[in-house]
C-alpha cells in the first residue's frame, strides 16, 4: 500500500492564482481531512469528510474548497491564493472520525 | 471548546529518559494519541491509549494517562539522537482529532 499520497510536494503561487492540492489514499478509509501547519500554531483543521459525498468545515475553512466524489480522493482547492495561505498542508485519512489518522508527506505552498 | 496543551521545548542528554507532557480538556475523548514529526516529513503515529487505560508500554515508549486530571505523558527510555523531533499529542472521540502545538525534543549527544 502507498498509504496517503499528496501532490505536488512544493508549489509557488502568485496572489490571486488558484490551484488544487491532490490527496489520495489506498486504505479504503472513510474519513479524510486536510490540515495546515504554521510555525507556533500547530496543526489546524481546514476541512474534513466522513465519507464520499460528505464534507464539513474545520477550524480554518475560509479560502478553501473541498469535494469527495470517491472514497480514495480528497482534493483541496485554493480559490484565490493569498500570502496568508503560505503554509505546509497535510492530508490524512482514518477509519473513523476520532480514530488514528495516517498522514501524507505534505505540500509546502508559498504564495507571493 | 476543546484544547490540548503541551510545553514547546524539551532538551535531554542521550541515554537519559524524556518525558513529554500534555493536558486536554474534552472528558469524552475516547482515544489519546502521540505522533512524531521529523523535519520535512508528515506526522507518524507513535502510539495511542484508550481512555479506560492508565498505562501502555511499547518497547522504549510508555504512555501514562491520568483521566481525572486530563493529563497524558509520553516517556521515552534511553533517548537517542534519532528521537529528536516534534511530538504531538491529540485527543479523539466523536469529533475530529484535536492536536496540541507540539513539543520539540532536542537530544544532546
Amino acid at each position: 500500500n502507498a498509504g496517503v499520497t499528496q501532490t505536488p510536494k512544493f508549489q509557488v503561487l502568485k496572489t490571486g492564482q488558484s490551484m488544487t492540492l491532490q490527496c489520495a489514499q489506498d486504505m479504503n478509509h472513510e474519513y479524510m481531512s486536510w490540515y495546515r501547519q504554521d510555525p507556533g500554531m500547530g496543526l489546524r483543521l481546514i476541512h474534513y469528510s466522513v465519507g464520499a459525498g460528505i464534507t464539513d468545515q474545520g477550524e480554518v475553512p475560509n479560502g478553501y474548497n473541498v469535494s469527495r466524489s470517491t472514497t480514495e480522493d480528497f482534493p483541496l482547492r485554493l480559490l484565490s491564493a493569498a500570502p496568508s495561505q503560505t503554509s505546509v498542508y497535510f492530508c490524512a485519512s482514518s477509519t473513523g472520525q476520532g480514530r488514528e489518522q495516517y498522514f501524507g508527506p505534505g505540500t509546502r505552498l508559498t504564495v507571493t | 471548546g476543546e484544547d490540548v496543551e503541551q510545553s514547546l521545548f524539551l532538551s535531554v542528554r542521550e541515554g537519559d529518559s524524556s518525558v513529554i507532557n500534555c493536558t486536554y480538556t474534552d472528558s469524552s475523548s475516547t482515544y489519546l494519541y502521540w505522533y512524531k514529526q521529523e523535519p520535512g516529513a508528515g506526522l507518524q503515529l507513535l502510539t495511542y491509549i484508550f481512555s479506560n487505560m492508565d498505562m501502555k508500554q511499547d518497547q522504549r515508549l510508555t504512555v501514562l494517562l491520568n483521566k481525572k486530571d486530563k493529563h497524558l505523558s509520553l516517556r521515552i527510555a534511553d533517548t537517542q539522537t534519532g528521537d529528536s523531533a516534534i511530538y504531538f499529542c491529540a485527543e479523539g472521540g466523536n469529533t475530529p482529532l484535536v492536536f496540541g502545538k507540539g513539543t520539540r525534543l532536542s537530544v544532546i549527544a
